[in-house]
């Protein structure tokens, strides 16, 4: 069966700090591959998507950025984290033929002091 | 602008009775909505879907109906259980987009044994 991990589960960084966030997927080859936010009170936000290695699409101009140097590995980055940026942070795969099934990981919890 | 509506923030109700969640949508052009689970500090954990093509699908205690007419998408738990309380994401996704999914702002169900 298919397994999604994050980490760390939680995070507190300083403003202007960097971030490193990473995402990884066992028992499928060739996911798409999703950065989601949550932020208090709303829904979740897609940040980023990748359907294969080094291929990423930004759906939201911001301070972050995304890489995926494995077929099964996602990483989101920031290089100056803004308070703006706490958040609860979840990444998520679909089979490349289902994109509408998405499976989340269990998120990281940011908060920018 | 938010295409994607959970107008009730909250609902309560008596284990064993029907839990009605619901959801509208303002874009005709979404083809699969979903319905997602959440519990605390935890990722979504996907629940059902439905194509825009149908208007139920049923997955044991879960049965989703969808009135594309009204642009109204709900979810049924009978019967519902305490393990059940949790907050309930609906998502829909673009025809136009194979991966982006538009959340709404979830709902809080509390089942009462």
């Amino acid at each position: 069966s298919q397994t999604i991990h994050q980490w760390p589960a939680t995070l507190v960084q300083p403003v202007g700090s960097p971030l490193s966030l990473e995402c990884t997927v066992e028992g499928t080859s060739n996911p798409n591959l999703y950065w989601y936010r949550q932020a208090a009170g709303r829904g979740l936000q897609l940040l980023f998507y990748s359907v294969g290695i080094g291929q990423i699409s930004s759906e939201v101009p911001q301070n972050l950025s995304a890489s995926r140097p494995q077929d099964r590995q996602f990483i989101l980055s920031s290089k100056k984290l803004l308070l703006s940026d706490s958040g609860f942070y979840l990444c998520a795969w679909s089979p490349p033929d289902r994109t509408y099934e998405q499976y989340f990981g269990p998120g990281t919890r940011l908060t920018v002091t | 602008d938010q295409q994607v509506k959970q107008n009730s923030p909250s609902l309560s109700v008596q284990e064993g009775r029907i839990s009605i969640l619901n959801c509208d949508y303002t874009n005709s052009m979404f083809d699969y909505f979903l319905w997602y689970k959440k519990y605390p500090a935890e990722g979504p954990t996907f629940l059902i879907s439905i194509s825009s093509i149908k208007d139920k699908n049923e997955d044991g205690r879960f049965t989703v109906f969808l009135n594309k007419s009204a642009k109204h998408l709900s979810l049924h738990i009978v019967p519902s259980q305490p393990g059940d309380s949790a907050v309930y994401f609906c998502a829909a996704r673009s025809g136009g987009s194979n991966y982006k999914l538009t959340f709404g702002k979830g709902t809080l169900l509390t089942v009462n044994p």
